[in-house]
């Protein structure tokens, strides 16, 4: 049963670039959450996706975006991408109906913007 | 907004010490969920809370949802190399469609063999 998994592992941008980060959740699970998590510090809520919709989402600004398919696959766009975009991107993935389910997080992406 | 806080920040101990961090939220909370995340690794799931005052345990780890359900503790009894990583607490607020897990900053947790 394979987990969380995203792709790809490592990317290097450059500043206003833009990127595309994707994700597909374990098997069973329909909702996916975005977070972003700088180097010593917890990860901070992107945006979740439910039914192929925004569900909820964080103080992120609109450079943020995302999209979920109908396999419950997902991808999380940056445009025009700072420094301080640099990060580990997680994926998480739970079953809905939501507050109950814990998240099962993929590996991350880490991004470096330069 | 709602705000997680955790202390200490860092924490440094000889194996077979005890260890405890502590989580507070600037709003009640529906449930609370504890993550550990090993370094290099990502968060990984250890255990939720939804009652007041609920306590649990796993081996030697025990949680602790105050009463309030604004605050929640972990403690670690007579800690092996095994526990090394960061321990994240994660709360939802309670009321209205709130989907967002909040996470403190979390504790690092370092252990002297």
């Amino acid at each position: 049963d394979a987990g969380v998994t995203q792709s790809p592992t490592h990317l290097i941008k450059t500043r206003g670039q833009q990127v595309t980060l994707r994700c597909s959740p374990k098997s069973g699970h329909d909702t996916v959450s975005w977070y972003q998590q700088a180097l010593g510090q917890g990860p901070q809520f992107i945006f979740q996706y439910y039914e192929e919709e925004e569900r909820q989402r964080g103080n992120f600004p609109d450079r943020f975006s995302g999209h979920q398919f109908p396999n419950y696959s997902s991808e999380l766009n940056v445009n025009a991408l700072l420094l301080g975009d640099s990060a580990l991107y997680l994926c998480a993935s739970s079953r809905d109906p939501g507050l109950d389910s814990p998240l099962h997080f993929g590996n991350g992406t880490r991004l470096t913007v330069t | 907004g709602q705000q997680v806080m955790q202390i200490p920040q860092y924490q440094h101990v000889q194996e077979g010490e005890d260890f405890t961090t502590y989580c507070n939220s600037s709003t009640t909370l529906s449930n609370i969920q504890w993550y550990k995340q090993r370094p290099g690794g990502h968060p990984v799931f250890l255990i939720q809370l939804v009652k007041s005052g609920e306590v649990k345990k796993q081996k030697r780890l025990t949680f602790q949802f105050g009463e309030a359900k604004k605050n929640s503790s972990l403690h670690i009894t007579a800690t092996q190399t095994t526990d090394v990583g960061t321990y994240f607490c994660a709360g939802v607020g309670s009321g209205g469609s709130n989907y967002k897990l909040t996470f403190g900053k979390g504790t690092l947790l370092t252990v002297n063999p």
